[in-house]
């Protein structure tokens, strides 16, 4: 069985703060993670994906598979960031997303 | 390319009703997935068509259901409505078959359903 687990359903952060945002997940194959941004009045959107290893809006996330993690971390908050952001998962060739519970981020001027 | 469209935005229906939502996907992708989002929680896979099937299913009764069309859009048809069916309805879009496996989806804005 899939499952993602977001421990924070709500998380604030000051401006100028490093941040991160946990994520944990159960699958038994080999899994793809991604994190999706969800910003006020707009649609669910792909943040990023761990098979990229890339850094999008200053944002980077590193899969663990000792641990079973993929936090998302960024260095220094900004307001922009504040947002609702969801862990999702999908094992390889098989397309079905398993999301988890989503983080609401708040970032304090 | 306006991405990922859906039709009605919001829709209030009583118990016992059927739906149909619809959905049509960004430009150049064939592979439509639907997603239930209920108040406070991730969005949860209800299912995936492709090649005009349903390639796969989610932990959802029967009373959903769906079709995808030549032109691959899509609809959610749901049957016998109850109260617990009151969600967001998201639809995805991307770039199918095995050669773009795990390709990234692309959401629409969703339906709001109501059940009264």
């Amino acid at each position: 069985a899939q499952r993602v687990t977001q421990p924070e359903k709500l998380l604030s952060v000051f401006k100028g703060a490093p941040v991160e945002l946990k994520c944990n997940y159960s699958y038994s194959g080999s899994p793809e993670l991604f994190w999706y941004v969800q910003y006020s009045r707009q649609r669910l959107q792909l943040l990023l994906r761990h098979i990229s290893r890339e850094s999008i809006k200053g944002f980077t996330a590193d899969l663990n598979k000792g641990e079973t993690s993929f936090h998302l971390k960024k260095p220094f908050a900004q307001e922009e960031d504040s947002a609702m952001y969801y862990c999702a998962l999908s094992g390889f060739g098989n397309e079905k997303l398993t999301f988890g519970t989503g983080t609401r981020l708040t970032i304090i001027p | 390319d306006a991405g990922v469209t859906q039709s009605p935005t919001h829709l209030i229906k009583t118990r016992g009703q059927q739906v149909t939502l619809r959905c049509s996907p960004k430009s150049g992708h064939d592979t439509v997935s639907w997603y239930q989002q209920a108040l406070g929680q991730g969005p949860q896979f209800i299912f995936q068509y492709y090649e005009e099937e349903e390639r796969q299913r989610g932990n959802f009764p029967d009373r959903f259901s769906g079709h995808q069309f030549p032109n691959y859009s899509s609809e959610l048809n749901v049957n016998a409505l109850l109260l617990g069916d009151s969600a967001l309805y998201l639809c995805a879009s991307s770039l199918g078959g095995a050669r773009y496996s795990n390709q990234p989806q692309h959401f629409g804005d969703g339906t709001r359903l109501s059940i009264l």
